[in-house]
């Protein structure tokens, strides 16, 4: 299927556990960015990459890891999830003719 | 640092009749994007509208359309002819575009129409 999606859609795990949310897009947008929303704070960006190897950081990186071997895929790790981790996350890439984002479904995360 | 602000946390309308919602942002730059992201229950943000801010005129699709003040650096969302399709969460948005081209979002308006 053409577009973005993301993997999975609900997670439940526990502290200390890594987990992995996946985020593939179809178009080959070469930007593409990870989000977190939290009631009371919006969308508020984790990280990002400008290509395949680049890499950086957004505004609340710290406990998560990225990672872009292939221009479709960039997945987030949280090495040792915690609970303050527990949010709505978003992959969303950049169609660089319209300077437009594109989101994801998103994946529920909950950690106990 | 940037900054986008919503001072409305909840709205209603009723069905048919017309709603504005507010935003303004804080930039020292001039040239900028705008956009308005629409979230409903399902949690996909779905791009509603969105303004280049070297474009004076005013962006529309379908019944939505914005009022851009760049001086008073205002971006409001009109939806026209309100359809109970529409109650959603409203995310205004920036972006400065191109290498710097992440979002920054406000914290969102819960619009609520009613039949």
């Amino acid at each position: 299927d053409a577009g973005i999606t993301q993997s999975p859609r609900y997670k439940i795990t526990e502290t200390g556990r890594q987990v992995t949310l996946m985020c593939h897009q179809t178009w080959s947008h070469s930007y593409m960015f990870w989000y977190r929303q939290d009631l009371g704070h919006g969308l508020r960006l984790i990280y990002y990459s400008a290509a395949a190897d680049i890499t950086d950081k957004g505004e609340v990186p710290d406990g998560y890891v990225v990672s872009r071997s292939k221009t479709e895929n960039f997945p987030l790790t949280l090495e040792s999830a915690t609970r303050s981790q527990t949010s709505v996350y978003f992959c969303a890439s950049l169609d660089h003719s319209t300077d437009t984002q594109y989101f994801g479904p998103g994946t529920r995360l909950t950690v106990l | 640092a940037q900054t986008v602000t919503q001072s409305q946390p909840e709205m209603s309308v009723q069905e048919a009749e017309t709603v504005t919602l507010s935003c303004t942002y804080d930039t020292s730059e001039s040239n900028y994007y705008l956009f308005w992201y629409k979230q409903p229950p399902s949690r996909q943000m779905i791009l509603v509208i969105r303004q280049e801010a070297y474009k004076q005129q005013n962006a529309t699709e379908n019944r939505f359309s914005v009022n851009f003040q760049k001086a008073a650096k205002s971006f409001s969302l009109k939806i026209s002819d309100s359809q109970l399709g529409d109650t959603a969460m409203y995310f205004c948005a920036f972006s400065y575009g191109g290498s710097q081209g992440n979002l920054i979002f406000g914290k969102g308006t819960k619009l609520s129409v009613k039949p």
